[in-house]
């Protein structure tokens, strides 16, 4: 099992262009979440999903898209990068136990 | 008012003694989670151990436990002899709400633990 992978690593964008982070975890779990994490603090919840084609926003979800088409794949889109979306992101699916699986996390800087 | 309190910044530990890094919580609901995670420099967030509301015994896994105090609503890591490799950041967190109908989970801001040779 590969468990949650993200990419990219590292991304760097302009103000205003647009990208999307991908998530994918092979668990066969059914939730699965993007947290954003600043400097010097804890994660916060942007976007959630409970199973395929349900979404749902979390703490901070203004400036971010998701989609789940798939158990799987779980992308979050950044419509128009703002200098403060600067952050790390981190996507992370949950067992039947409540026990949530962290991907990497994708650095991204938008200047 | 913040729902997962983190009052130490940075802590610092001798290797070998046994170390509690302190976490309160607020929530108005009868079942809840409660979690830590580390954080190694290399940023990966790695599950330590849970402690569910209903469940009476503090949980353990390995060198890590969790002293539950409900009625404080408290939540303290205490990790026994401390090795250099647990050097890191220290995240509580809860969720709140049933297992089966809640998914968010609340972050605390962290404690940064260092381990002296």
């Amino acid at each position: 099992n590969a468990g949650v992978t993200q990419t990219p690593k590292f991304q760097v964008l302009k103000t205003g262009q647009s990208m999307t982070l991908q998530c994918a975890q092979d668990m066969n779990h059914e939730y699965m979440s993007w947290y954003r994490q600043d400097p010097g603090m804890g994660l916060r919840l942007i976007h959630y999903s409970v199973g395929a084609g349900i979404t749902d926003q979390g703490e901070v979800p203004n400036g971010y898209n998701v989609s789940r088409s798939t158990t799987e794949d779980f992308p979050l889109r950044l419509l128009s990068a703002a200098p403060s979306q600067t952050s790390v992101y981190f996507c992370a699916s949950r067992d039947k136990r409540d026990e949530q699986f962290f991907g990497p996390g994708t650095r991204l800087t938008v200047l | 008012a913040q729902k997962i309190t983190q009052t130490q910044p940075g802590m610092f530990v001798q290797e070998k003694e046994a170390v509690t890094l302190d976490c309160t919580y607020d929530t108005s609901d009868q079942s809840y989670g409660l979690f830590w995670y580390k954080q190694p420099s290399s940023g990966e967030m790695i599950f330590l151990i849970y402690q569910g509301s209903y469940d009476e015994q503090n949980a353990t896994e390995g060198r890590y436990s969790l002293n539950f105090q409900k009625a404080r609503k408290s939540a303290n890591l205490v990790i026994s002899a401390s090795q250099l490799g647990d050097s890191a950041m220290y995240f509580c967190a809860m969720r709140e709400g049933r297992m089966d109908s809640s998914y968010k989970l609340i972050f605390g801001s962290g404690t940064r633990l260092l381990v002296r040779p």
